[in-house]
Order: C-alpha cells, then sequence, then structure tokens
C-alpha cells in the first residue's frame, strides 16, 4: 500500500518566516509533487521533481523553492512567508511516465499570520 | 499555457440520480484523462481514467467519455448514493515522462438522500 506522509497537518507561521513542508514516499516513485490546493481554484502546481536533485517550475513557483535530496524526500521551503502563502499544500508522489497514478499525501493546512 | 475548463462547480442530485461533470481541455496535444475525487477532509484519489485512443471507459457506476474533436470529457455517475458526495477533479496530460497533470478547479457534488 502506498504510503505518502506529509511533516505537519497544521502549522502556524508569521510574516517573513522561512517555512518548511516535507514529504516522504514509501514506494520508491521517481516522480514527486506540490500542489496548492485553494477554493474554486482546484488544484495547481508548485513544483515537481522526476529524480533526486531534479526539479522543475510547476505553474505557480513564485516565493517557493524545493529540494529533493533524497528519493523517499521532496522539501517545499517558503522562503519569506506572506499571508498570501496561506493554503491548503498536497504532496504527491508516482512511478515515472504518463498514466501513473499520483498518490497524495493527507495535506498540511499553512496559516501565514 | 495548458488550461482545464470543469463544470460545474457545484451540483447537487438526488440519492439514486445521475451525475454529469464536464472538463474541457485547451491542449490538442493532451492524452491522458484522468479523474480524482476528494472527500471531505481527505485526500485525492484516483477513481477513472481515459486514454486518448479510447472513447468512453466504465467501472460499476462510474464512466469517463472522451471527445477528442470537442476537447472535452466527461465524469457520468449513475445511481448516486451520499457516499459519492465529494469534490471531483478532472485532469489532463500531454507529458508522458513526467507525468505532469493539469487540474480543473473541481466540482462540488452533494447527494441528497
Amino acid at each position: 500500500d502506498v504510503k505518502v506522509t506529509q511533516s505537519s497537518r497544521y502549522l502556524v507561521k508569521r510574516t517573513g518566516e522561512k517555512v518548511f513542508l516535507e514529504c516522504v514516499q514509501d514506494m520508491d516513485h521517481e516522480n514527486m509533487f506540490w500542489y496548492r490546493q485553494d477554493p474554486g481554484l482546484g488544484l495547481r502546481l508548485i513544483y515537481f521533481s522526476y529524480d533526486v536533485k531534479m526539479k522543475e517550475k510547476g505553474d505557480i513557483p513564485e516565493g517557493y523553492s524545493v529540494s529533493r535530496e533524497k528519493k523517499e524526500r521532496f522539501s517545499l521551503i517558503l522562503e519569506s512567508a506572506s499571508t498570501n502563502q496561506t493554503s491548503m499544500y498536497l504532496c504527491a508522489s508516482s512511478l515515472s511516465a504518463q498514466g501513473k497514478t499520483q498518490y497524495f499525501g493527507p495535506g498540511t493546512r499553512l496559516l501565514v499570520l | 499555457g495548458e488550461n482545464v475548463e470543469q463544470h460545474p462547480s457545484t451540483l447537487s442530485v438526488q440519492e439514486g440520480d445521475s451525475a454529469v461533470i464536464k472538463c474541457t481541455y485547451s491542449d490538442s496535444a493532451s492524452n491522458y484523462f484522468p479523474w480524482y475525487k476528494q472527500e471531505l477532509g481527505k485526500r485525492p484519489q484516483l477513481i477513472i481514467d481515459i486514454r486518448s485512443n479510447v472513447g468512453e471507459k466504465k467501472d460499476q457506476r462510474i464512466a469517463v467519455t472522451l471527445n477528442k474533436t470537442a476537447k472535452h470529457f466527461s465524469l457520468h455517475i449513475t445511481e448516486t448514493q451520499p457516499e459519492d458526495s465529494a469534490v471531483y477533479f478532472c485532469a489532463a496530460s500531454r507529458q508522458w515522462a513526467t507525468n505532469k497533470l493539469i487540474f480543473g478547479t473541481g466540482t462540488l457534488l452533494a447527494v441528497q438522500p
């Protein structure tokens, strides 16, 4: 059974803080993704990684960076949190190649004050 | 860039009725179309998908149809049950190597008992 976990379910941070969100998968998946979920906007891709140390920008990368030092772990970094980054963040992983199911983590609800 | 439009944003049906959710994609090169279901407070999960070489696919009470000429695809749920209540996301993909998906904005389906 695929397991994707995220470091926190809820997080409260202050404007300007550096925030780390971590995602770990245990299925040896090559691909990992970070999405942001906002009401009425669906799931928007922030960044994805198709291999260790490899990353590609998604549709809304501004204000974010990522790190993938190990295959099982994909981190999302908010360099200087802002209130407009208050959102639900979802991590996902999949095998490489099109058509492979993306397995999602439980999500981290981030509130930036 | 690539875009997926999804309608309606909310849908309320009586138990036992059918529900239809429609999506339109912009990139004619898209060739893989999954549907994800997200129950309240849970993570999104794949429920059905279709590839561009197929016009229709069924799995028990759910079916997906694809019209490549018109660039739209639809999710059909028959004999709806309260447990079908959830947010449904359509998605499209053209990148076979990275499995990158472009998601629609979601449809909140409420099945009234």
